[in-house]
């Protein structure tokens, strides 16, 4: 089946650390995006990429960085930069980006990180 | 810029009623508008969207939504609500132009039996 692979589903880090957040399509989507859900806060996005070896800041971008080398992946690094990493975060796809605004985007399950 | 509004955080309906779940929005041209919904822990699953033609739209689960211009909204809604629908949904709006998509802060919908 096609679709979003996110991993790892919980993970706990210690102030000061890194962490990298895993996302794979096999959908052939084009566009891949990460957002941060929190509550009362709705979605918010982070960073998005229109194609491999491309990307662009979103609305929530300090503290954060990725990169898009295959098409099938998007991972996300929450540095230490980040004031207040603790979120639920979700990565989303759609066919590409800009075809008359209509895609729909495709969203993995989520990735739960707390900050110990 | 780009905006979307939900007016009510949470929503609680009789099973069976019908339900409606308010959007708003706010683009400088034609919008793209969407609804999506979210179970407990778990991603975002597409129900239904707005690009052009009829302004009553039909989507997965018995959903449907109405595309009001002069009004700049987008409401969800169904006939009959199930216990099952209780979830939490999102409008989300982008325009002609080559930015993302907005999501509102979501409405909480409990439905009960």
């Amino acid at each position: 089946d096609g679709g979003i692979t996110q991993s790892p589903k919980y993970l706990f880090r210690k102030e000061g650390q890194n962490v990298t957040l895993s996302c794979e399509q096999n959908l052939n989507h084009d566009a891949m995006y990460w957002y941060r859900q929190d509550p009362g806060q709705g979605l918010r996005l982070i960073y998005y990429s229109q194609i491999v070896n491309d990307f662009q800041k979103g609305d929530i971008a300090e503290g954060y960085s990725v990169s898009r080398e295959k098409k099938e992946s998007f991972p996300l690094t929450v540095t230490s930069a980040q004031k207040n990493p603790t979120a639920f975060y979700l990565c989303a796809s759609s066919i590409d980006f800009g075809t008359a605004g209509a895609n729909v985007l495709t969203f993995g399950a989520g990735s739960r990180l707390t900050v110990l | 810029a780009q905006s979307v509004a939900q007016p009510e955080d949470q929503v609680n309906v009789a099973e069976g009623n019908p339900l409606t779940v308010k959007c708003t929005y706010s683009v400088s041209g034609n919008p793209y508008l969407f609804w999506y919904v979210q179970y407990p822990n778990r991603g975002l699953q597409f129900l239904l969207k707005y690009i052009t033609g009829d302004n009553l739209v039909k989507g997965s689960y018995g959903f449907e939504a109405e595309f009001n211009k002069s009004q700049t909204s987008f409401h969800l809604k169904k006939p009959s609500a199930l216990v099952s629908d209780s979830a939490l949904y999102f409008c989300a709006v982008r325009d002609e132009g080559n930015t993302p998509l907005v999501f509102g802060k979501g409405t909480r919908l409990s439905v009960i039996a």
